[in-house]
């Protein structure tokens, strides 16, 4: 089946750095969505994606769609405290309703 | 603030006893999903309702039962579950098209213990 996969599993970043990381899948997807969830929170949706090749921008998040749609990636600018969380990629297995998630990257901001 | 209601938050029961996890949203959205989420793992797919009917079950123990009693609330009935059942059970809607658009919106959450 589709499967998922995020890299890197962690990151412990400084306040300020930018941040990337990516989320890699097997088969092909037509939609990427990307997630973050606070700790003891539901995720959040950042950025939904469409199109291969897409670049999507929310504030100092920006997303872009593979042109190979089999993967997706997702940076983030100048850091802060408040982006520390998990941050999920997803997409749907065929044209259902049926939602899978990768692992999650986990974000550390330090001081 | 999320549109997705779940309660209760936090529940803890026994291996005997029978509760009942809700979910409500007012987007006016046509399809909801429970997921189960274990410690450090990404959400998984329970189960599915469009429209009021479920379309998704991925094989889930017949102790979960769903219930969708109207487009804007979501039931999980629990019964004789195991201490392996503990997790964060998050409720989710979507538009519900068709080939629906992955836009989802998730509640808080309900952190159930089994005892």
């Amino acid at each position: 089946g589709q499967q998922l996969n995020q890299s890197p599993q962690s990151m412990f970043i400084q306040e300020g750095e930018d941040v990337s990381m990516n989320c890699t899948s097997s088969s092909i997807f037509n939609t990427w969505l990307w997630y973050k969830q606070d700790p003891g929170e539901g995720p959040v949706l950042l950025i939904a994606l469409y199109k291969a090749g897409e670049l999507t921008s929310n504030g100092r998040l920006t997303a872009q769609f593979g042109i190979t749609r089999k993967d997706s990636f997702l940076n983030i600018s100048a850091s802060i405290p408040s982006d520390v969380g998990i941050y999920f990629c997803a997409g749907p297995r065929g044209y259902g309703q049926n939602f899978v998630f990768g692992p999650g990257t986990r974000l550390s901001v330090l001081p | 603030d999320t549109e997705v209601t779940q309660t209760p938050k936090h529940l803890v029961m026994g291996m005997t006893n029978k509760k009942s996890l809700k979910c409500e949203q007012h987007m006016g959205h046509r399809a909801m999903y429970w997921y189960k989420q274990k410690a450090k793992k990404p959400p998984e797919l329970m189960f599915v309702y469009s429209y009021e009917k479920l379309s998704i079950n991925e094989s889930v123990p017949s102790r979960f039962s769903p219930e969708c009693p109207n487009s804007s609330l979501l039931n999980l009935h629990l019964h004789a579950l195991q201490p392996e059942d503990s997790a964060l059970y998050l409720c989710a809607s979507s538009q519900g098209r068709l080939y629906s658009t992955g836009e989802l919106f998730f509640g808080e959450g309900s952190r159930l213990t089994v005892l």
